[in-house]
C-alpha cells in the first residue's frame, strides 16, 4: 500500500509554545489529507480536511486559529498546534487519499504530543 | 455516511480464523465497506474494502451479504500480532470524502 509518514513521532513542548507536525505522502500525490486526534482509549476524531493550495476545512468545534493547517504541496501537509496547553496533549494522526490506489485512504504512524 | 455497528470486543485463539462482524443496515448503493485496524499506539492500517462482491487480499477476506446490510472480515489464521482495534466504515469512494471512525472491535488474540 501507499506510504504516509509523519514527523516527529513524539514531541514534548512547554505550555504556550507552538509545535508543528508534518505529514508526507512518500510515494504518491495527495490533493487531500486529513488530520485526526485521538485521546487514550477513544476512537479517532476528525479535526480537519487539508486541501492542497487552499484553506483547510475544519470540523465543528475545532478551532482553526489554534490548529493551523497548511497543505503547500501535493506531498506535504503540516499541522501547527499554537499556544499549546496540557489539554492539547494527544495522539495526532494524518491520512491521505491515494488517487492511484482507487481513492483508498492511508494513515501515517501518528505523532504523540505532550504539553508540559 | 451509513452508521456501522460492531461488537465492542472479542477474543480469538491464535492460529484459528477470526470472524469480525459489522452491521450497516442503512448503507446506500454507492457506499463501500472499508476495514482498518489500529494496533496500539500506531496509525490505522488499511486492510480491505469492497462494494458488493466478496474480496480477498493477503491480509484478509471480506464477505458482504447479498443485501449489503452486513459484512464479515475474516482473518484466516490469527496471530498474536493481529491483536488490535478493528474498524468497519461505510463510505463513498470519492476524492473529498473523509473516513469517520466509530468505536470499532477490540480483538485480542490469545495463545
Amino acid at each position: 500500500g501507499a506510504v504516509v509518514s509523519q514527523h516527529p513521532s513524539w514531541v514534548i513542548c512547554k505550555s504556550g509554545t507552538s509545535v508543528k507536525i508534518e505529514c508526507r505522502s512518500l510515494d504518491f500525490q495527495a490533493t487531500t489529507m486529513f488530520w485526526y486526534r485521538q485521546f487514550p482509549k477513544q476512537s479517532l476524531m476528525l479535526m480537519a480536511t487539508s486541501n492542497e493550495g487552499s484553506k483547510a476545512t475544519y470540523e465543528q468545534g475545532v478551532e482553526k486559529d489554534k490548529f493551523l493547517i497548511n497543505h503547500a504541496s501535493l506531498t506535504l501537509s503540516t499541522l501547527t498546534v499554537t499556544s499549546a496547553h496540557p489539554e492539547d496533549s494527544s495522539f495526532y494522526i494524518c491520512s491521505a487519499r491515494a488517487r492511484s490506489g482507487g481513492n483508498t485512504i492511508y494513515f501515517g504512524e501518528g505523532s504523540w504530543l505532550t504539553v508540559v | 455516511d451509513a452508521k456501522t455497528t460492531q461488537p465492542t470486543s472479542m477474543d480469538c485463539a491464535e492460529g484459528r480464523a477470526a470472524n469480525l462482524p459489522c452491521n450497516h443496515s442503512t448503507i446506500s448503493g454507492n457506499e463501500y465497506v472499508y476495514w482498518y485496524r489500529q494496533i496500539h499506539s500506531q496509525g490505522p492500517q488499511y486492510i480491505i474494502h469492497g462494494l458488493k462482491n466478496n474480496e480477498t487480499n493477503e491480509m484478509a477476506s471480506l464477505i458482504i451479504t447479498e443485501d449489503r446490510k452486513s459484512s464479515t472480515l475474516i482473518l484466516p489464521h490469527a496471530t498474536l500480532r493481529d491483536t488490535a482495534v478493528y474498524y468497519c466504515i461505510a463510505q463513498i469512494k470519492a476524492a473529498g470524502n473523509k473516513l469517520t471512525f466509530g468505536g470499532g472491535t477490540r480483538v485480542l488474540v490469545k495463545p
